[in-house]
C-alpha cells in the first residue's frame, strides 16, 4: 500500500528565505508527483508535476525534484514571500489514484 | 468550464438526512477523483472514475457513500443517512487521465447537525 510521509508538519520561517519542503513514498513504482498548495478553506492549487522519468521542474521561484528510486521528492521556494503561506501538500500517482501527505504547513513571516 | 466545478460550496444537513454533492469536472478529462478533508487532517480518497472502466470504490467508508458518473462527464456522491462524522469538506479532482496532471475544485464543506 503506497504511503505518503511529508516532513515537517509546520515550518516557520522570516520573509525572504530559501526553504525546502519534504515528501516521501513507499512504492517507487508510480507514474507521476504532484506538488499542491492549499490555502486555508480552499481548495488545492496544483504546482508542479513531475512524470516518473523526469528529475525535476521548475515553475517561478519553485523546483521540485524526484528520486524515484528512493522514494523522495523535495520542494524548493527560493526568496520566500508572505503570500507564500500555505499548506504544500504532495501526492504521487501509480497503480492506485493519487496518495497525499498530510502536508507540510508554511507560514512566512513578513 | 475553466476548470472543475463543485456545487453546493456549503450545505448544512440534519443528521439522518441524504445529501447529493456535485462536481463538474474539466471538459475532456476522462478521470474524476472524490476525495474527503476532515478538519485538521489529510485528503482521504473516496472514489474514482476512468473513462469507462468500472470506478475503483475502494476508499468508500461505508455503503452509505455511493458515487456515479453520468456520461462520462459530471459526477454526483450521495451520502445516506448523514451521520456527524461525515462532516468535512469533500473535495472532486479531474485530470486527463491517470498519468496527467489533477486539478482540484474548490470543495463541498458539509455539516452534519
Amino acid at each position: 500500500k503506497q504511503e505518503v510521509t511529508q516532513i515537517p508538519a509546520a515550518l516557520s520561517v522570516p520573509e525572504g528565505e530559501n526553504l525546502v519542503l519534504n515528501c516521501s513514498f513507499t512504492d517507487s513504482a508510480i507514474y507521476n508527483l504532484q506538488w499542491f498548495r492549499q490555502d486555508p478553506g480552499k481548495g488545492l492549487t496544483s504546482l508542479l508535476l513531475i512524470q516518473s522519468s523526469q528529475r525535476e521542474q521548475t515553475s517561478g521561484r519553485l523546483n521540485a525534484s524526484l528520486d524515484k528510486s528512493s522514494g523522495r521528492s523535495t520542494l524548493y521556494i527560493a526568496a520566500s514571500q508572505p503570500g507564500d503561506s500555505a499548506t504544500y501538500l504532495c501526492a504521487v500517482s501509480g497503480n492506485t489514484p493519487l496518495v497525499f501527505g498530510k502536508g507540510t504547513r508554511l507560514s512566512v513571516i513578513a | 468550464g475553466a476548470g472543475v466545478s463543485q456545487s453546493p460550496s456549503n450545505k448544512v444537513t440534519e443528521k439522518g438526512k441524504d445529501v447529493e454533492l456535485r462536481c463538474d469536472p474539466i471538459s475532456g478529462h476522462t478521470a474524476l477523483y472524490w476525495y474527503r478533508q476532515s478538519l485538521g487532517q489529510g485528503l482521504e480518497f473516496l472514489i474514482y472514475f476512468q473513462g469507462n472502466s468500472a470506478p475503483d470504490k475502494s476508499g468508500l467508508p461505508s455503503d452509505r457513500f455511493s458515487a456515479e458518473r453520468t456520461g462520462g462527464s459530471v459526477s454526483t456522491l450521495t451520502i445516506q443517512r448523514t451521520q456527524q462524522e461525515d462532516s468535512a469538506v469533500y473535495l472532486c479532482a479531474s485530470s486527463l487521465g491517470t498519468r496527467s496532471e489533477a486539478f482540484f475544485g474548490q470543495g463541498t464543506r458539509l455539516t452534519v447537525v
